[in-house]
């Protein structure tokens, strides 16, 4: 079974700085997707980023960029340039390419982000 | 519309009542997800569907819970004899195709007391 490890409960970060949030991932899957979502206190969900398995390019969204290591099966996300309003829990998601398409989700990083 | 939308945003039920949420997907999403986000904050896949059909519901505690996405209806989710464990916010979200990204609706906070 698929499983997804967010190992970092709670991360600060002082403003205008860069933190990287840190996600591990187990699949024998070779066609997959992941993502990271945003989850403000309103607990409404943001997609930041994706990325798809069979691209070896990093994904980037503006200030947010990810290092997508397939063989050691990592995901982590680059805030850079940070900024009060992305305070949030972070949740990184995992989902097969075919089969069911269920997302699989990791416990959540804490962002705090100190002015 | 261009959001899900989920009504109602909450919803407070005592021990034993019966609870329904609903899901209105973005127009034109063919798939629609429920899943469960207890107070831990861990999330629970519980059911999909591809229009009106269930497509996966391996996580449907089958016992209370039940699921429906009907022609020209909002899907609905269906908890029978709510329990003290149910209450936790639940996500309903769209996509389009099963490749693409999944939506998110606002969620529906349910608490049973």
């Amino acid at each position: 079974a698929q499983t997804v490890t967010q190992s970092q409960p709670e991360m600060s970060v002082q403003e205008a700085e860069t933190v990287t949030l840190s996600c591990t991932y187990d699949t024998s899957e070779s066609d997959y997707y992941l993502f990271w979502y945003k989850q403000p206190p309103s607990r409404q969900m943001i997609l930041v980023i994706r990325q798809e398995a069979y691209k070896q390019q990093n994904a980037t969204e503006n200030r947010f960029s990810v290092n997508f290591q397939k063989a050691a099966k990592s995901f982590s996300l680059k805030i850079s340039d940070s900024q009060l309003g992305d305070a949030a829990m972070y949740f990184c998601a995992y989902r097969r390419g075919g089969g069911t398409y269920k997302y699989i989700f990791g416990t959540g990083t804490r962002l705090k982000v100190l002015a | 519309g261009e959001e899900v939308a989920q009504t109602p945003k909450h919803l407070v039920r005592g021990e034993g009542q019966k609870a329904k949420l609903y899901c209105a997907p973005i127009k034109g999403h063919s798939y629609v997800f429920w899943y469960q986000q207890v107070l831990k904050n861990e999330f629970k896949f519980l059911i999909s569907f591809q229009n009106e059909n269930v497509f996966d519901e391996t996580g449907m505690p089958k016992e209370r819970f039940s699921a429906k996405c009907l022609p020209n209806s909002p899907c609905s989710l269906e908890i029978q004899a709510t329990k003290l464990e149910d209450s936790a916010v639940y996500f309903c979200a769209s996509s389009q195709h099963t490749r693409e990204t999944q939506y998110f609706g606002p969620g529906t906070r349910l608490l049973v007391l």
